[in-house]
């Protein structure tokens, strides 16, 4: 079955710098969301959209913007980069039940970002 | 502030073992529980949704509960083997919003 797409799986960056996160959700889902795993932390949400569209937003700096496209991609873009931003950053994808109920969130393999 | 709280925060056990992971979390008003298994600096793999309307969730070896009044989910893993060995992380949704809030996670070895 098709799982979640996150590239790259590995950055490197500089302090002050700038990457761009790509997800690619299960095909059919339409509500990604973005979560941020420091070293020996538990995942914290970031940001998440529903049918392109901003539906929450957690702890995500005003240096990260992301939005999703018209064919369901996702994209997190972050600035001025620090050397907090070093992280695996997770992208997750769920459909909305037709009738209700929670949804199975299901998550990539992550982007392992190193800020230097 | 939804709280999630997972104990032992880490535990071994000789292989053939049961386990039992225990999830707690602050505010009852969740939509539904996850729990996940992430292995060394890999990905979130889901095991089971409980929906906040049931008790319990069973797939192969594993079996979850929920008791939503109290705040609490318990994992059992029948028959631990090494390949169990990983971190299990509890995660709930809260009513109102889609985020889940994770637990620190319980770290298992099974000893061969």
């Amino acid at each position: 079955a098709a799982g979640v797409i996150q590239s790259p799986r590995h950055l490197i960056k500089e302090k002050r710098e700038t990457a761009t996160l790509k997800c690619y959700p299960i095909p059919r889902h339409d509500t990604v969301y973005w979560y941020q795993q420091g070293p020996g932390q538990d995942p914290q949400f970031l940001i998440s959209f529903y049918e392109k569209m901003q539906s929450d937003k957690g702890s995500i700096p005003d240096r990260f913007s992301a939005q999703q496209f018209s064919d369901y991609h996702s994209e997190l873009n972050m600035s001025s980069l620090e050397l907090g931003d070093s992280a695996l950053y997770f992208c997750a994808s769920s459909l909305v039940p037709r009738g209700g109920g929670g949804n199975e969130q299901f998550f990539g393999p992550g982007t392992r970002l190193t800020v230097l | 502030k939804q709280e999630v709280t997972q104990i032992p925060a880490a535990l071994s056990v000789p292989e053939g073992e049961n386990l039992v992971l225990n999830c707690s979390f602050t505010d009852s008003a969740i939509y539904n529980l996850q729990w996940f298994r992430q292995d060394p600096g890999k990905g979130l793999t889901s095991l089971l949704l409980i929906q906040s309307s049931q008790r319990e969730q069973t797939s192969g070896r594993l079996n979850a509960s929920l008791d939503k009044s109290s705040g609490r989910s318990t994992l059992y893993i029948a028959a631990s083997q090494p390949g169990d060995s990983a971190t299990y992380l509890c995660a709930v949704r809260h009513h109102g919003n889609n985020r889940l809030a994770f637990g620190k996670g319980n770290q298992v070895v099974v000893i061969p």
